[in-house]
């Protein structure tokens, strides 16, 4: 299974980035796709998840305003969309892919290599 | 800054065992056998090595194991290699937030 993210990002404070996820080698609907962030210095955060087969999304508390997670099976794409963005966005975002194995139990099979976005004035 | 705390570094030598912490609360790793821990080499992606605490996903080496006991999991890994200096940190399902929570990552150094 690859998992392939668009490249980095340079973005002015309030604006939106969407960046992308595509999977291959194996079914797309036979995993969950997880957004997870790290900014500089600090740990892992969860952002948010997609079920591909019906579109259903879970996004964490914390930045669930300004965060959209859909996904595209014609294409094998999950996208995710931050907007209003702040300074504090400035991080590597990792999509991470979940085998089906019944309801999501937030364990990350696949890994993309990351999407660096950079929000700066 | 982590909801799951690890320890900064670890370090051994070629063959020896070593054992890397994960502590976190009675709302995550203690209430839960949702417990993972992955691996990461620099400029690489995360490499998920163990899952349920104990499991190992398909390809593994045996030479990863993991447990837990009351709030703190672990992974130990024996028969150390060059190879296996990297990054690990550990998450787990945390009831309270319905979502997943990290460990800020222990860097492996093999002497």
């Amino acid at each position: 299974v690859q998992v392939d993210q668009s490249g980095a990002e340079v973005k002015r404070p309030g604006t939106t980035v969407k960046i992308s996820c595509k999977i291959s080698g194996d079914t797309f609907s036979d995993f969950f796709i997880h957004w997870v962030r790290h900014a500089p210095g600090k740990g892992l955060h969860w952002m948010g998840l997609v079920d591909p087969e019906d579109g259903e999304v879970r996004y964490a508390e914390k930045v669930q305003a300004r965060l959209t997670i859909t996904a595209d099976m014609s294409v094998d794409t999950v996208y995710m969309e931050v907007n209003s963005l702040r300074s504090e966005d400035t991080a590597l975002y990792y999509c991470a892919a979940e085998r089906r194995r019944g309801a999501p139990e937030y364990y990350f099979d696949f890994w993309g290599q990351g999407t660096l976005v950079t929000v700066s004035s | 800054q982590s909801a799951l705390t690890q320890p900064a570094s670890v370090s051994g030598s070629p063959g020896q065992s070593l054992t890397i912490s994960c502590t976190g609360t009675s709302s995550d790793i203690g209430d839960y056998i949702f417990v993972s821990w992955y691996q990461q080499h620099p400029g690489k992606a995360p490499k998920f090595i163990i899952y349920d605490v104990t499991n190992r996903p398909s390809g593994v080496s045996n030479r990863f194991s993991g447990s837990k006991s009351g709030n703190t999991a672990s992974l130990t890994i024996s028969g150390l290699r060059a190879e296996d200096e990297a990054i690990y940190f550990c998450s787990s399902y945390r009831r309270s937030t319905a979502q997943v929570v990290f460990g800020g990552g222990t860097k492996l150094t093999v002497l």
